[in-house]
């Protein structure tokens, strides 16, 4: 089964405004924590946001918010105010036995956003 | 003063061949990992090492070998190169012990792209 799956392969918004790129992730693990990753197309990997299990209150870094529904299992990334130069791959990762265990990230498939001016 | 740096940027190579890729961090941090991205953009954990010792190891094929001499390196050494290797490949670390804010953030460097002709 799929541990995070992103169902948007491609996005598009208008400069300005805001855009909500899904993310939703499987475990049964208590302990876990969430990631965004952006790759602009010149393929490096850029943290953008984190939000762990335990956190009671949304992440939030300057124009990026996670929204996060425990029960629903998704943490959505909300961006606002698009630029062009948010255009780029995003990608949800999910660490799971936050502290032990397997310390690796579990990547979904990413969603390609593009955004007009 | 790159965090995480890996070297070479590009790599074109023939089947059959040896090469190695060399990656190295200056944060101080003491888990470092390997991850393979394919031409779909997936990513993907191959290897992870926290202090010198090999804590995950996928299922890869046994061409790929790591090694880490010390904390802050960790090379990817493959064998009899397939065209299947041809990917990007990323180095990244974490600091695992005594997280400072929790999250376990994963720096990663540039990325390695081989091509297998």
């Amino acid at each position: 089964a799929q541990k995070i799956t992103q169902t948007q392969p491609g996005m598009f918004v208008q400069e300005k405004e805001a855009v909500t790129l899904d993310c939703t992730y499987d475990t049964s693990d208590p302990s876990y924590g969430l990631f965004w990753y952006k790759q602009p197309s010149s393929g490096e990997m850029i943290f953008l946001i984190y939000q762990g299990s335990y956190d009671q209150q949304n992440a939030t870094e300057g124009r990026y918010s996670l929204n996060f529904q425990k029960a629903r299992k998704s943490a959505n990334l909300v961006i606002s105010a698009s630029q062009l130069g948010d255009s780029a791959m995003y990608f949800c990762a999910m660490r799971e036995g936050m502290g032990t265990g397997r310390r690796a990230l579990t990547f979904g498939s990413g969603t390609r956003l593009q955004v007009q001016p | 003063d790159t965090a995480v740096s890996q070297t070479p940027k590009y790599l074109v190579t023939q089947m059959g061949n040896d090469k190695s890729i060399k990656c190295e961090q200056n944060l101080g941090h003491d888990t470092m990992y390997w991850y393979k991205q394919d031409s779909k953009k997936f990513l993907k954990i191959m290897f992870s090492y926290n202090n010198k010792e090999l804590i995950i190891n996928e299922t890869v094929p046994n061409r790929f070998s790591p090694k880490s001499p010390d904390k802050a390196h960790l090379n990817l050494h493959i064998n009899s190169l397939e065209l299947g290797d041809s990917a990007v490949y990323f180095c990244a670390s974490s600091q695992e012990s005594a997280s400072r804010d929790g999250t376990y953030e994963q720096y990663f460097g540039p990325g390695t792209r081989l091509t297998v002709t």
